[in-house]
């Protein structure tokens, strides 16, 4: 089993719906949890951290987070063209540790 | 520049030659971080220095890859004996001390891509 598990995609979403991302992990010691986008040929961006149980919404990305469940997701509302990329999502236990990447979801939103 | 230099933006080499990868990182920045992405891949972790000692080094595939920091700037990774198999976008990023270290926000440079043939 992998540390942090995604759904490869592609994940295909007319523009302006909206995107679900998903993100599974198994180390329940986990305590920070980030999603990062990276388009192609291109490196990876931090957009959104979440830290505790809930939903955290900056703009148009909301992190939910589920500690019990040891899931976390992203949304992305009102989805356009540039949005486009692999999110990658990523756990960390402490400050100072690791960051632990899935696999990454390829999203195409289309015109 | 403000950012991550990685140099060289791309190598090809053959297999069982040396390679050497370099990161320059964000001027004050003590905590750098190696990782390694093949394609339809994540970022795969290699190895964390903070300051000048590798903090976790627990990513490193085998002894024909190694990795320092001397001055707690500047790093390399070094690769013996090439294999096919190291074919792959190697990443370096770096977070500054305190609070940010570990939060997550690390600095991506844009990579050195290695092919060997």
């Amino acid at each position: 089993q992998k540390e942090v598990e995604q759904n490869s995609g592609p994940l295909s979403v007319p523009e302006g719906a909206i995107a679900s991302l998903n993100c599974t992990y198994s180390d329940r010691v986990s305590q920070s949890f980030f999603w990062y986008r990276q388009y192609s040929g291109k490196s990876p961006e931090l957009i959104m951290s979440i830290y505790s149980n809930g939903d955290k919404e900056d703009g148009r990305f909301t992190a939910q987070l589920n500690k019990a469940s040891q899931y976390v997701s992203l949304l992305i509302r009102d989805s356009q063209p540039s949005d486009s990329a692999t999110y990658l999502c990523a756990v960390t236990r402490a400050a100072g540790n690791k960051l632990t990447f899935g696999g990454g979801t390829r999203v195409l939103v289309k015109p | 520049g403000a950012g991550v230099s990685q140099t060289p933006s791309n190598k090809v080499t053959e297999k069982g030659k040396y390679v050497e990868l370099r990161c320059d990182p964000i001027s004050g920045h003590t905590a750098l971080y190696w990782y390694r992405q093949s394609l339809g891949q994540g970022p795969e972790f290699l190895i964390y220095f903070q300051g000048t000692g590798a903090a976790d080094d627990s990513g490193l595939p085998n002894d024909r890859f190694f990795a320092v920091r001397p001055e707690g700037s500047v790093s390399t990774l070094k690769i013996q004996r090439t294999e096919r198999g190291d074919s792959a976008v190697y990443l370096c990023a770096s977070t500054p001390q305190g609070g940010r270290a570990g939060t997550g926000e690390l600095f991506f440079g844009e990579g050195s891509r290695l092919t060997v043939l």
